[in-house]
């Protein structure tokens, strides 16, 4: 069974910092990985896909990179600011259709 | 706006009592999906749906049914087998297979 971590599990840095979310996963046959933002008490808001072909995604100040080999992604926000802060959660498809998520990072940019 | 709607956003039952989520999508997205999501676990997945009239357990399918009858909706119930029901309930869909997931804003039952 696929199993998704991430790492870590929460984050404080102040406004302007770039920062990284860890995210891996046990199975490397994926069709593709997901990135997605959760505003407390709301549904998840998708950020990025990355398909197995692709290396990587970009959509303005985040970028995403996939590494199927090691079984590992990477999310990546630039010049980080208050309105980023939220939970970020990874998920993975070894189908193309249902995913199998982490349980997330709590990121907190603080002004 | 297309979009994703769950109703009602809030639901309270007494325990032994089956419950029904709505879910429904004017996005025209073949696949659909219900997700569990409890404090520390992430989100742990139902069912889902690829075609109407089609429909496939997840993980945690014991003590949940669900029906899929037109496109465009895509409701669950929680049955009174369902031992720990309380939780926030997320549906979703995605077009094709390989496409994002789009999520609604989810229903928080409790059950008591």
């Amino acid at each position: 069974k696929q199993e998704v971590t991430q790492i870590p599990a929460a984050l404080s840095v102040p406004e302007g910092e770039n920062l990284v979310l860890n995210c891996s996963f046990t199975d490397s046959a994926i069709y593709n990985l997901q990135w997605f933002r959760q505003d407390p008490g709301k549904g998840l808001t998708s950020l990025l896909l990355i398909q197995s072909s692709q290396r990587e995604q970009t959509s303005g100040r985040l970028n995403a990179s996939l590494d199927k080999s090691s079984g590992r992604s990477t999310l990546y926000i630039a010049a980080s600011q208050p309105g980023d802060s939220a939970t970020y959660l990874c998920a993975v498809s070894n189908s193309g259709y249902a995913l199998n998520f982490g349980k997330g990072t709590s990121l907190l940019v603080t002004p | 706006d297309g979009g994703i709607t769950q109703s009602p956003k809030y639901l309270f039952r007494k325990e032994g009592q089956n419950v029904t989520l709505s879910c429904e999508q004017n996005l025209n997205h073949d696949a659909m999906y219900w997700y569990r999501q409890d404090p520390g676990q992430g989100l742990r997945l139902i069912y889902y749906s690829q075609i109407v009239n089609d429909f496939q357990k997840g993980d945690i399918a014991e003590g949940y049914s669900v029906s899929r009858e037109k496109k465009e909706s895509f409701p669950l119930t929680v049955t009174s087998a369902q031992k720990n029901p309380t939780a926030f309930y997320l549906c979703a869909s995605s077009s094709v297979r390989d496409s994002p997931l789009h999520f609604g804003n989810g229903t928080r039952l409790t059950v008591t």
